[in-house]
């Protein structure tokens, strides 16, 4: 199993430029989660689907940020515009509903100038 | 102005020796708890977990300790190596099912 994927591993980026991250879980698992990590907040949960369905995106700082789950393989994060406050490590991870591990992808490290 | 970022607790200890990482959580309501590692450039990785109904379970090198009654939870690592190097994260399930609750991490230093 390749685990989950993400691309890109690093991006940078002018202020006010959109921003699209992606992420393709592990096959089979029914749960998946968008993180942000910063040296400032450190881990936090931004997002996460289960089913394809979002279930809690409280953690989204705000409307510039969307997340889409199109089918069980795939999703997306979005930041349009972005700024350089959302320089950070995203992580996406995926799990079985019925375990509550999650698996973690490499992350996307995201700097804004 | 200088920006200030999180200050993880840092825990240095010598190669071979045993290590103890302590995390407090928050939520009495939690029924699973899990420890991950995460190394410099890469995603956390799942090393060990616990149900609440356990008060410890072992590992390979690895034994979780877990008490309710103080809401404490504590990692120990046997023999430690410098490939331990890390920071190590806590996550407990909360009261809200389908995710997890990450503690601020502590870093281990190994020295050889």
């Amino acid at each position: 199993d390749a685990g989950v994927i993400q691309s890109p591993r690093h991006e940078v980026t002018e202020m006010g430029q959109e921003v699209t991250l992606r992420c393709k879980p592990i096959s089979g698992h029914d749960y998946l989660f968008w993180y942000r990590q910063t040296m400032m907040r450190g881990l936090e949960l931004l997002i996460y689907f289960n089913n394809n369905v979002p279930i809690d995106d409280s953690g989204m700082p705000e409307d510039r940020f969307s997340a889409k789950m199109p089918n069980a393989s795939f999703s997306t994060l979005k930041i349009q515009p972005s700024e350089p406050r959302d320089s950070a490590v995203y992580f996406c991870a995926s799990g079985n509903g019925l375990e509550y591990e999650q698996y973690f992808g490499p992350g996307t490290r995201l700097t804004v100038t | 102005g200088e920006s200030v970022g999180l200050h993880l607790p840092t825990l240095s200890v010598q190669e071979g020796d045993n290590s103890i990482i302590n995390c407090a959580y928050s939520n009495s309501a939690s029924d699973y708890f899990i420890w991950y590692k995460q190394e410099s450039g890469k995603g956390p990785q799942f090393i060990i977990d616990i149900r609440s109904n356990m008060d410890k379970r072992q590992g390979q090198r690895v034994t979780v300790l877990l008490n309710k009654t103080v809401k404490h939870l504590s990692l120990q690592i046997a023999a430690t190596q410098p490939g331990d190097s890390a920071v190590y994260f806590c996550a407990e399930t909360g009261n809200q099912g389908g995710k997890l609750i990450f503690g601020q991490g502590t870093e281990l230093s190994v020295k050889p």
